[in-house]
């Protein structure tokens, strides 16, 4: 069963402090993408990678960064964490486009709640 | 829990003509987003859409929360509308994604 695991469910962060989201994904994709849900805002764009060691610019950067050193594990890192960052972050892959179908495009972790205090 | 079906799994289109996706729920909803996924993976924000119709450019969508459906209409396609459409709807804690629609635009 295909599977994109987010390390952490909960998390309870001080403003100021450096925070990691990883994850791992196992399907060998080459896409991988970290978007944040809000409330009324819906899905947004953070940061996504196509490659190891590539990134690309989403919607909503500032504030972020992120890792690929390699191919399964796709990191989110928030510097200084501000409140303004409480909310639900979701990590995604998928294969490139000559490969999708129908039944394969893209797949979510279950996400992860932080809150910044 | 919520289920999410989307139609058609799969669309082929000329250049030009029109088509129209839809996305049904199992149960109410009072959050839903439709995204493409471009063909460089990139899933891409539409319309986030929890009610009433929204327009942008050659596309527009159309949510009925009371009846659960939400549509989303392609106007004189383009190749580059070419990617796979997905639904997102729930409610806040508990979003589903439908399986998306593979949109192929030939020129």
């Amino acid at each position: 069963d295909v599977k994109v695991t987010q390390s952490s469910r909960y998390l309870v962060k001080r403003t100021g402090e450096k925070v990691f989201l990883e994850c791992v994904q196992d399907m060998d994709h080459e896409n991988m993408f970290w978007y944040r849900q809000d409330p009324g805002l819906g899905l947004r764009l953070i940061y996504f990678s196509y490659d190891v060691k590539m990134k690309e610019k989403g919607d909503i950067p500032e504030g972020y960064s992120v890792s690929r050193e390699k191919k399964e594990r796709f990191s989110l890192i928030l510097e200084s964490a501000s409140t303004n960052q409480t909310s639900m972050y979701l990590c995604a892959s998928s294969p490139p486009y000559s490969r999708l179908s129908s039944g394969n495009t893209i797949y979510f972790g279950e996400g992860s709640w932080l809150t910044v205090v | 829990g919520i289920q999410v079906e989307q139609s058609p799994p799969d669309l082929i289109l000329q250049e030009g003509a029109n088509s129209t996706l839809r996305c049904n729920f199992s149960d109410s909803v009072n959050n839903l987003q439709w995204f493409h996924q471009n063909p460089w993976g990139q899933l891409i924000n539409l319309f986030y859409i929890p009610s009433g119709t929204k327009q942008n450019g050659r596309l527009s969508a159309t949510t009925v929360a009371t009846e659960r459906y939400s549509l989303l209409y392609i106007s004189s396609s383009q190749t580059t509308d070419s990617g796979v459409y997905f639904c997102r709807g729930g409610s806040q804690g508990n979003l589903i994604f439908g399986k998306g629609t593979k949109l192929s635009v030939k020129p």
